[in-house]
C-alpha cells in the first residue's frame, strides 16, 4: 500500500527564516510525487510536480526536490503570505496518496 | 489555465433531505475526476472515482448508494449526499485530470462545506 508521511506536523518560522518542509513516501510503480498548498477553507491549489530522483522545481521561494525516497520543499525567506498547510501526495498505478500535510505560520 | 469550480461552496440542510453538489472543469476536459473527503485537521480521504461515460469507483467503506456520483460529459461530474445525516457533515472536495495521461496532477475545486442539521 502507496505511503505518504510529512514532517514536521506544523512549523512557526519568523519571517525571513528559511527552512524545508519532508515528505517521505512508499509507492509502487512512481507516477509522480505532487505539492500542493491549502488556505483554510479552500480546495488544495496545485503546486509542483516532480517525476524523478534528482529533478527540482522552483517557484518564486518555493524549491521541491525529490531523492527515491523523499522530498523536500524548501521555503526560502518566507512571507506572511505563505502561511498555510502543504500537502504532499504520490501518484501510483491506482491512485494518489496524500500525506497529512505540514501546516505552516510565518510570523511577520 | 486548469482551473475546477464547485458549487455550491456551502450548503445547510435538514437531517433527512438530499445534496447535490456540482464539479466542473472551466477550461479543459476531464476524463476522470475524484470526490475527497476532509476532517478537520485531517488529509484528503478520497470517496471515489469518476470516469466520464462509466459507473464511478468506490473506495473501501463508502457507500456507493448514499454518494451517487455522476460523471455525464468531460466537463462536469455530481456527488448527491442522499438523505444526510449530521455524520454527512465535512468538506467535500473534488479534482480533475486533464484527459492527457501523460500528467497525473490531479487539480482542485475550491471545496463544499456540507452542515446537516
Amino acid at each position: 500500500e502507496d505511503q505518504v508521511t510529512q514532517s514536521p506536523e506544523a512549523l512557526r518560522l519568523q519571517e525571513g527564516e528559511s527552512s524545508s518542509l519532508n515528505c517521505s513516501y512508499t509507492v509502487s510503480g512512481l507516477r509522480g510525487l505532487f505539492w500542493y498548498r491549502q488556505d483554510p477553507g479552500k480546495g488544495p491549489e496545485f503546486l509542483f510536480t516532480l517525476y524523478s530522483a534528482g529533478e527540482e522545481k522552483e517557484k518564486e521561494r518555493l524549491k521541491a526536490t525529490l531523492t527515491k525516497k523523499e522530498s523536500f520543499l524548501h521555503i526560502t525567506a518566507p512571507k506572511p503570505e505563505d502561511s498555510a498547510t502543504y500537502l504532499c501526495a504520490v501518484g501510483g498505478y491506482q491512485k494518489v496518496t496524500f500525506g497529512t500535510g505540514t501546516k505552516l505560520q510565518v510570523i511577520p | 489555465g486548469a482551473v475546477v469550480s464547485q458549487h455550491p461552496s456551502r450548503v445547510i440542510c435538514k437531517s433527512g433531505t438530499s445534496v447535490k453538489i456540482e464539479c466542473r472543469s472551466l477550461d479543459f476536459q476531464a476524463t476522470t475526476m475524484f470526490w475527497y473527503r476532509q476532517f478537520p485537521k485531517k488529509s484528503l480521504m478520497l470517496m471515489a472515482t469518476s470516469n466520464e461515460g462509466s459507473k464511478a469507483t468506490y473506495e473501501q467503506g463508502v457507500e456507493k448508494d448514499k454518494f451517487l456520483i455522476n460523471h455525464a460529459s468531460l466537463t462536469l461530474s455530481t456527488l448527491t449526499v442522499t438523505s444526510a445525516h449530521p455524520e454527512d457533515s465535512s468538506f467535500y472536495i473534488c479534482s480533475a485530470r486533464d484527459r492527457d495521461w501523460s500528467n497525473n496532477e490531479q487539480f482542485f475545486g475550491p471545496g463544499t462545506r456540507l452542515t446537516v442539521l
